[in-house]
């Protein structure tokens, strides 16, 4: 199984400030198609998770572009620019290039200062 | 509209077994793979394995390996996830997914999630 890994866990961040969120691959998501894919979700308290970004970089409709994702390889990076206070939640990075097999990130807790 | 509606909460005892459904509606069954994801109260999310409709193929997390069975009916399009040997650290929400890989771009649909306690 490919392992996901996250950091920080928790991140405080201040109204406006940016958060900035790393996720670590044990394997390559690079698939041999030359596809990555790599997904952010955001899970807000007592709702089911909404996918934010496909394939490294890509949003979903209706996600603010204030959300990016960077990234190659093994090593992914989603960014909240301006975070506002409907941002708090968990992040969880998920994997999809060893489809059908999936794994996610242990989330990263976003909490207002 | 793709729908997933599971079964509702459950309550079992240390080392009994849970069945939980998961009844698709909006799309034709057969044609993606239903995965179970699973959430303990304040903890993340954990992906236990996948269950083609269609061939009934599936693939479990290593985790999972001998204690899950997934299994459909494809005449009422329902999906199934049954775990074993239950412990107190399998408390947890589980939730049905379709996690569509290719094209890209349709994002995940999920089901509503069903609470399963396993307490003495």
């Amino acid at each position: 199984d490919v392992v996901m890994t996250q950091s920080p866990l928790s991140l405080p961040v201040t109204l406006g400030q940016t958060a900035s969120i790393s996720c670590r691959s044990s394997q390559s998501l690079v698939h041999s198609d030359g596809s990555t894919y790599l997904n952010w979700f955001q899970q807000r308290p007592g709702q089911s998770p909404r996918r934010l970004i496909y394939k490294v970089s890509n949003r979903d409709a209706g996600v603010p572009d204030r959300f990016s994702g960077s990234g190659s390889g093994t090593d992914f990076t989603l960014k909240i620019s301006r975070v506002e206070a409907e941002d708090v939640g968990v992040y969880y990075c998920m994997q999809g290039t060893y489809w059908p097999s999936f794994s996610f990130g242990p989330g990263t807790k976003v909490e207002i200062k | 509209q793709v729908q997933l509606v599971q079964s509702g909460a459950e309550v079992k005892r240390p080392g009994a077994s849970v069945k939980v459904s998961c009844q698709a509606s909006g799309y034709t069954f057969t044609n993606f793979d239903i995965n179970w994801v699973r959430q303990a109260t304040g903890q993340g999310l954990e992906w236990m394995g996948w269950m083609n409709p269609k061939s009934g193929n599936t693939g479990y997390a290593q985790k999972f390996q001998g204690r899950v069975t997934m299994t459909r009916n494809t005449s009422i399009s329902t999906a199934y996830m049954e775990l074993s040997s239950l412990r107190s650290e399998d408390t947890a929400v589980y939730y049905c997914a379709i996690i569509i890989v290719l094209p890209a771009t349709v994002p995940p649909y999920w089901g509503q999630g069903t609470l399963v306690t396993v307490s003495s």
